[in-house]
């Protein structure tokens, strides 16, 4: 079946504006994560849903972060007044169910801010 | 901040030979789960350890953990040109949330 999409899969803003990256995850995996990874480092953590509920967002660097899952499948994660540290890779995972089950990862979104 | 260390943070090794890269982490956990990520793929899970577990195997792969130490090392046996990329030790100690470390390069010349 389909793996985890993302999009766009590259994304340039200019400093100051909002950005929307989208995460479809494998169809009927309740547990979605958003991870950040910088160049040449693993990925850290941001945020996770079970379901539509967000039940952990302490990874997420500030309150220009906000992520959302309204209807339990796809999620959005915005930024907004992007800045120039938050270049990276922002990628998506799923899985069926957390506590020793593997995450499914989508290719990521590398987001360039200049 | 990353849990997980790598080590070496790169390795090259000759086509046909065997790679070991080792994790270390500095909190209990329940599992620890190495990765995968190249250009072409992104990132795949390659096996899952569980905390009462010593030793695994999948395939060419070979996973150790030692909880008392808190490490663990995975062996890829004779190395193919595909297993180029890098390799990432992620540690799960609460319910959901994966700890990651830095990974290990790992470039097989053919």
């Amino acid at each position: 079946g389909a793996g985890v999409s993302q999009s766009p899969r590259y994304k340039v803003a200019k400093r100051g504006q909002d950005v929307a990256l989208r995460c479809d995850p494998i169809s009927g995996h309740v547990s979605l994560f958003w991870y950040q990874q910088a160049l040449g480092q693993g990925p850290e953590f941001l945020t996770y849903f079970q379901n539509e509920a967000q039940l952990d967002k302490s990874g997420l660097p500030s309150d220009r972060f906000f992520a959302e899952r309204p209807e339990g499948s796809v999620s959005t994660l915005k930024i907004q007044r992007t800045q120039q540290e938050d270049s990276a890779v922002y990628l998506c995972a799923s899985s069926s169910g957390t506590g020793g089950f593997e995450q499914y990862f989508g290719p990521g979104t590398r987001l360039t801010v200049t | 901040s990353q849990q997980g260390e790598e080590d070496p943070q790169a390795l090259s090794i000759q086509e046909g030979e065997n790679a070991t890269m080792n994790c270390s982490y500095k909190t209990s956990i329940n599992n620890l789960q190495w990765y995968r990520q190249n250009s072409g793929r992104g990132l795949v899970h390659l096996i899952l350890i569980r905390s009462n577990e010593r030793e695994k195997h999948s395939g060419r792969l070979r996973v150790t953990l030692d909880t008392s130490k808190k490490s663990s090392s995975l062996l890829i046996t004779a190395s193919r040109a595909a297993d180029t990329a890098s390799y990432f030790c992620a540690t799960e100690g609460g319910y959901y949330q994966l700890i990651w470390g830095a990974g290990t390069k790992l470039i097989i010349k053919p």
